[in-house]
């Protein structure tokens, strides 16, 4: 079984321009996520869909990104305009959610990230 | 609000050594959940563990093992006879109750140099 994919892997764009990172969950998995690791600090959680619902968005740092998840399949996160301090790691993670409804908790799997480099 | 706490940033050992990695968190959350991911040199996160917070029963998995304390609100974890491979930062996340959403709290991650 496919893991979750992230397109692109690295992605060097200068001050002003746009960017689209794209997340393909896990077949099945209707939860998704976005977190992303800025240069020596935690990593953040974003927002989280469900199916194409967002069910939370409250890590979104401003209106400058943009997330959608068309057909709850895969899901882009648009950086537009990007500044200086967008530059980090992009991580999309999805899960099952089966569990969550049970209140079991859920497992998040996550891809390889996007290396986002604004200059 | 919650916290996860990695007090060690990078510990360096000479292989088959054990290593112990720290975490600390702190919750409201009565119910919650703890993981630990790896993340190694091709930037990846691996899911290792999955901890309820009413299951303290501390759990091995090859040569690694995990020790949830309630009472200290920590969940370490130990790498024993450590091998090159297992170098990576390994972080620990905490997620709450559903009614506080699925979201996963990291720490800062630690990261682990095995040298052969």
């Amino acid at each position: 079984e496919a893991g979750v994919t992230q397109f692109p892997s690295h992605s060097v764009i200068e001050k002003g321009q746009t960017v689209t990172l794209r997340c393909d969950p896990i077949s099945g998995h209707d939860n998704l996520y976005w977190y992303r690791r800025v240069m020596g600090k935690e990593i953040k959680f974003l927002l989280h869909f469900v199916k194409e619902s967002k069910q939370d968005e409250s890590g979104m740092p401003n209106n400058r990104f943009l997330a959608e998840r068309t057909g709850g399949t895969y899901s882009t996160l648009k950086v537009q305009p990007a500044e200086l301090e967008d530059s980090g790691v992009y991580f999309c993670a999805s899960s099952q959610g089966f569990y969550i409804l049970a209140g079991k908790g859920d497992t998040q799997y996550f891809g390889p990230g996007t290396r986002l480099t604004v200059l | 609000a919650q916290k996860v706490t990695q007090a060690q940033t990078e510990i360096s050992v000479v292989e088959k050594e054990d290593v112990t990695l720290d975490c600390v968190y702190e919750t409201r959350d009565t119910t919650y959940y703890l993981f630990w991911y790896k993340q190694p040199p091709s930037g990846e996160l691996v899911f290792l563990i999955r901890r309820n917070s009413f299951d303290e029963q501390n759990e091995i998995s090859g040569r690694y093992s995990w020790n949830f304390q309630k009472s200290t609100s920590s969940f370490n974890f130990t790498i024993t006879a450590s091998q090159v491979v297992d170098s990576a930062v390994y972080f620990c996340a905490l997620s709450g109750s559903k009614a506080a959403g699925n979201k996963l709290t990291f720490g800062g991650g630690t990261r682990v140099l095995v040298k052969p």
